[in-house]
C-alpha cells in the first residue's frame, strides 16, 4: 500500500535551518511528485512547492524562494525539504504529499505523510 | 492570497448543506482543477473531490463538487458525525502553483 513516512519532530531556534524527510514505498516513486504543504497552527493549509521525480525539476512557492529546497534520493524513495533562515511564523506542521502530475496529469494530492511539527522558538 | 471560504457551516443529520471556495480568474475560474480536502484534527488532510466533480475512489457519493465562475462548491448530503471536521478547497493557479482555500469547519447538530 501507498505509504509516505514523515521524519520526526523538531524543535529550531530562529536563523536555524530544518531538514523534513519523507520516505515513500508502495508505488513507483519516479512516476508520482512530492508536494510539500505547510500547516500553521489553527490555520488552512499553504502549498510551498512541487518536485518532479522524474526530472528533478522544482517548483517553489515564490513566498519561499531563496530558502527553500527541496530534493530526492531515488535510490531511497526518499524525499527532503530544507527551509532556512527560520522565523517564529515558520512554527506550523509539514506534510509531504503525492501527485500524479507529471505523469498522469493528476492535480491533486492524493496520498500524505503524517506530518512533521517544526517548532521555530527561542 | 488564499481561497475564500466561510468559518463554518453546520447542519443536522441528514441534511445536506454546501461550502463555498471564492477565488479569481488566474486559479478557480482559471482551470477545472479544484479538489477537496476533509481534515479530522491531528490528522493530514485526505483528498474527496477532484477536477471540481470527481471523486476518488472509496470516497462517499454524499460527497459532490461543481464550479461556476470562480467559486467552487462543495456539497455534503445526508450529513453524518463523522462528517464532523475542516474542509479546504484547492486550486490549480498556473505555472506549476497551487492556493488552498482559508477553510471551513463543518458541525454536525
Amino acid at each position: 500500500q501507498v505509504q509516505l513516512v514523515q521524519s520526526g519532530a523538531e524543535a529550531k531556534k530562529p536563523g536555524a535551518s530544518v531538514r523534513v524527510s519523507c520516505k515513500a514505498s508502495g508505488y513507483t516513486f519516479t512516476s508520482y511528485g512530492i508536494t510539500w504543504v505547510r500547516q500553521a497552527p489553527g490555520q488552512g493549509p499553504e502549498w510551498m512547492g512541487w518536485f518532479n521525480t522524474y526530472t528533478g525539476d522544482t517548483t517553489y512557492s515564490q513566498k519561499f524562494q531563496g530558502r527553500l529546497t527541496m530534493t530526492t534520493d531515488t535510490s531511497t524513495t526518499t524525499a527532503y525539504m530544507d527551509l532556512r533562515n527560520l522565523t517564529s511564523d515558520d512554527t506550523a506542521v509539514y506534510f509531504c504529499a503525492r501527485d500524479g502530475v507529471h505523469l498522469w496529469l493528476e492535480y491533486f494530492f492524493d496520498f500524505w505523510g503524517q506530518g512533521t511539527l517544526v517548532t521555530v522558538s527561542s | 492570497s488564499a481561497l475564500t471560504q466561510a468559518v463554518s457551516e453546520s447542519g443536522s443529520p441528514g441534511q445536506s448543506i454546501t461550502i463555498s471556495c471564492t477565488g479569481t480568474s488566474s486559479d478557480v475560474g482559471g482551470y477545472n482543477l479544484v479538489s477537496w480536502y476533509q481534515q479530522h484534527p491531528g490528522k493530514a488532510p485526505k483528498v474527496i473531490i477532484y477536477d471540481v466533480t470527481k471523486r476518488p475512489s472509496g470516497v462517499s457519493n454524499r460527497f459532490s463538487g461543481s464550479k461556476s465562475g470562480n467559486t467552487a462548491s462543495l456539497t455534503i448530503s445526508g450529513l453524518q458525525a463523522e462528517d464532523e471536521a475542516d474542509y479546504y478547497c484547492c486550486a490549480f493557479a498556473g505555472s506549476g502553483t497551487y492556493v488552498f482555500g482559508t477553510g471551513t469547519k463543518v458541525t454536525v447538530l
